[in-house]
This record gives structure tokens, sequence and C-alpha cells, in this order.
């Protein structure tokens, strides 16, 4: 069966510092991937997507790879700041439109 | 900013009760879906449409239904509530191309079945 497998454990790191958290899948071939952050009790809110073609993305502090062949996907953020606390879900798309999330993992920066 | 709001954002209500949970966006999506979430889990998708008069049934089974007469509004249901259907329910809207898959969240409601 399909499934997409991000850190269920908290990452705890330091103001400044740079987050790296990782999705990995198995039994996909997404033509793309796709991350967005929740705030507890929100919905969550986009924030990149890679195409299968692409390597990597960057948009302000963040970057995202992505590996065709090890399945995989890192994210990061660099420089990070108490207010990037928050939990970050990848996700891919399973059928026209229709998207599988991961259960998300949970960042702490902290002062 | 996403243009979708949610309807009531918190809602308790005892076992047995009909409740319908609102959603509405004014970006103009054809494609709007419904999600479960549980504290700390995945979310699972329920209901999807892609257009008026379209519904389908999302991976995770059930037991509400919803209805798609305008593009901008996609109302879910639950005819008899029980303690089972309490969770976070959020809606969700994405474009209509190809190559523009983003999706875009409401606030979700929060779901209490006493």
């Amino acid at each position: 069966s399909q499934k997409i497998e991000q850190n269920s454990e908290a990452l705890n790191i330091q103001e400044g510092k740079t987050a790296t958290l990782t999705c990995n899948y198995t039994n996909y071939s997404p033509a793309y991937l796709q991350w967005y952050r929740q705030d507890p009790g929100r919905g969550p809110v986009f924030l990149l997507l890679i195409r299968e073609n692409e390597k990597e993305k960057r948009k302000e502090r963040l970057k995202v790879t992505f590996d065709t062949t090890l399945k995989q996907s890192l994210f990061h953020i660099t420089a990070s700041q108490p207010a990037d606390s928050a939990t970050y879900l990848c996700a891919l798309e399973e059928d026209f439109q229709k998207l599988v999330f991961g259960t998300g993992t949970r960042l702490l920066v902290s002062p | 900013e996403a243009d979708i709001y949610q309807t009531p954002r918190y809602l308790v209500i005892g076992t047995g009760k009909k409740i319908t949970l609102e959603c509405s966006q004014t970006m103009g999506h054809d494609k709007m879906y419904w999600y479960q979430q549980d504290p700390g889990m995945e979310l699972h998708l329920i209901h999807y449409s892609y257009g008026v008069n379209s519904t389908e049934k999302g991976d995770l089974s059930s037991e509400s239904t919803v209805s798609r007469i305008r593009t901008e509004h996609f109302p879910l249901t639950l005819e008899s509530a029980r303690p089972s259907h309490t969770s976070q329910y959020l809606c969700a809207s994405s474009e209509p191309d190809r190559g523009r898959e983003t999706q875009y969240f409401g606030p979700g409601t929060r779901l209490l079945v006493l």
C-alpha cells in the first residue's frame, strides 16, 4: 500500500539553527510533492511545491529537495525563529488533485 | 490568506442530533474537499467534489454526506451525530488547472459529540 512517513517525534532546535525535516514515501511515483504548515487548531497552509524534474526549490528561508530515486524529500528552514514552531506536513498526489498527507513533524524552535 | 470559510468553528452537540458543517470559498475553485483530522494524526479525505453536482467519497469511510449545488458552497451533513464523530473537520479547495494543485484550507470545525 502507498505510504508517507514523517518523523513522528518532535524536532527541537535553537533559534538561528537550520531545521531539517524528512518525508519518505513508498509505492508512489508522484509528479510533485508539497509541504504545508499547520498550527494547532488551524487548517494547513501551503508552503512549497516541488516537481519530479526539480531537484531543489527555494522560497525565502525555506528550501525543499526532492530525490525520486531515494523516494525522499527534505524540508529545510534556515535561520529558524520561534515563530517557525508548527507542524509541517508533506503531501503527495494520489490521484488527479487528490492529496495524501503524512502525519507531520512538529518543530519547536526555542529562543 | 485563503478565502475559504467554515462555520461553526466549534460545535458541542448531543448524540442523535443532525448537524451541518458549512464551507464556502470565494476563489471560484471547482474542486473542493472535506478532511477529518484527529489530534496529532494525519488528515483523512472523506469527501471531494470536482464541481457542481459532483460528489465522491474519499479514502476514509464516513457516515457523513455532502452536496454541491453551488460552486462556492460544499456543506457536510451528519444525520445522527455519535461520539465517534468527534474530530476536527477541515474543508479545502484547489485551483481548476492541472499544474496548480495546491490546496487552500479553511480554519476547520472542531466537533464534540457528547
